[in-house]
Formats: C-alpha cells, sequence, structure tokens
C-alpha cells in the first residue's frame, strides 16, 4: 500500500513570507504528526492530529500551525518565516489508537519537505 | 523531562566488524523505545518497536535489546548497505498522544 506522500518535496522561500505544506497519511491512519529536523536539534515534534482535533503541541511559536481535515489529510502552515525555519519538515501518521502491543502506536515517515529560507 | 542520549556520534566500521550502539533514556512512563533508520534525503523507516525490559528484537543483521535505562543496537557482520544514521525514540505512557522524543542519533558507515 501506498506509504505517507509529502508536498512539495523542496522549497525556497524568503524571509517573512508564509509557506503550507501537505501530508497524505498512509489509508486508514486517523492520526498525523509533524516534525522538524535539524543538524543541530534532531527531530523535534511539532504537533499531533487525530480526528481533526489536535491531540498534542510542541514546544514551537505560535508562527506554526497545522490543522487535519476529514480524510486524514493534514497541512503545516509557518508564517513570517525566519533563517531558523529552514530544516526538512517530516510528516507521520499512525493508526492513532489501538490496542498495545499491536501496532497502533508505530510511526511511519514519508520522505519529507526541505525548506531553505533565504 | 523526557531526554534520549545516543552514543557514539559517529562510528566507522569495517566490513564484517560487529559492534553495538547505545541509546539512554529517562522518561516518567514508557510506553515503547522505537528505532529508526534514516538515509540521506529520506525520512526515518522504521525497525522495531520494544515495550518492556529484557525484550529483544531481531532483523536480518540487527538485533536490539532493551533494559530499563538503556536499549543497544547489535550489528553483526555489518555491509556497506547498513550505512546509515540509526535514531533511538521514546514515547511516553499515559499522555494519550504518541508523540516521539528522539536521540540526536548515530551515524554509522561501514567501509568495504
Amino acid at each position: 500500500k501506498a506509504g505517507v506522500t509529502q508536498t512539495p518535496r523542496y522549497l525556497i522561500k524568503t524571509r517573512g513570507q508564509q509557506v503550507t505544506l501537505s501530508c497524505s497519511p498512509i489509508s486508514g491512519h486517523r492520526s498525523v504528526s509533524w516534525y522538524q529536523q535539524t543538524p543541530g536539534q534532531g527531530l523535534q515534534f511539532l504537533f499531533e492530529y487525530f480526528s481533526e482535533t489536535q491531540r498534542n503541541k510542541g514546544n514551537f511559536p505560535g508562527r506554526f500551525s497545522g490543522r487535519q481535515f476529514s480524510n486524514s489529510r493534514s497541512e503545516m502552515n509557518v508564517s513570517t518565516l525566519e533563517l531558523g525555519d529552514s530544516a526538512l519538515y517530516l510528516c507521520a501518521s499512525s493508526l492513532g489508537e489501538g490496542v498495545l502491543f499491536s501496532g497502533a502506536n508505530v510511526l511511519t515517515f514519508g520522505a519529507g519537505s526541505r525548506l531553505t529560507v533565504l | 523531562e523526557d531526554q534520549v542520549t545516543q552514543s557514539p556520534e559517529a562510528l566507522r566500521l569495517q566490513e564484517g566488524e560487529s559492534s553495538s550502539l547505545n541509546c539512554s533514556y529517562t522518561v516518567s512512563g514508557l510506553r515503547g523505545l522505537f528505532w529508526y533508520r534514516q538515509d540521506p534525503g529520506k525520512g526515518p523507516e522504521f525497525l522495531f518497536t520494544l515495550y518492556s525490559a529484557g525484550e529483544e528484537k531481531e532483523k536480518e543483521r540487527l538485533k536490539a535489546t532493551l533494559t530499563k535505562k538503556e536499549s543497544f543496537l547489535h550489528i553483526t557482520a555489518p555491509k556497506p548497505e547498513d550505512s546509515a544514521t540509526y535514531l533511538c525514540a521514546v514515547q511516553v505512557s499515559g499522555a494519550g498522544s504518541y508523540q516521539l522524543t528522539f536521540g540526536k542519533g548515530t551515524k554509522l558507515s561501514v567501509i568495504p
């Protein structure tokens, strides 16, 4: 079956602009999470959505936002871009609920969207 | 605060030279410990989940083990195609979330 699809794969923006990234989860997965990966900080949690509701949020400024649609697809938005926002943004999907040991809590990652801010 | 520390940061091995990667963690309550592999320009690829101390899982040349404070990823007779960054992550129980807290990773290079 198809994996997690992220678009666009690469994009270049300038400071002050905004950007929207898209994620299509694995069919049947109801939870989508977003992570930021940089060489210095590694992978850091941004937020998690389940059935269109934000279930958890990481320690990022309000410029970072997201949403999930009824078909489980998700978008994240970064407004007023800063140079430090340059990173690989990763989306991951999971079943979102289920019995422990069933694999419901295993996150499957997409290939990421590489954002460069100039 | 949940913390995950991986060592070493980088490891160079000759093909066939077995070794282990370490992941030490501090969490309030562990739901699961995860190992992922990440190749350059790609997203992390799931390898294993371990749930309780004493548990072991194997896949080809990889074997993951778990204690109450750390996990090891043992690589037996590695091949050049095993070169990648290996990431360890913890998932906390009782949080109503599947958030992962990651270590910084170990970059493994296997030389032919």
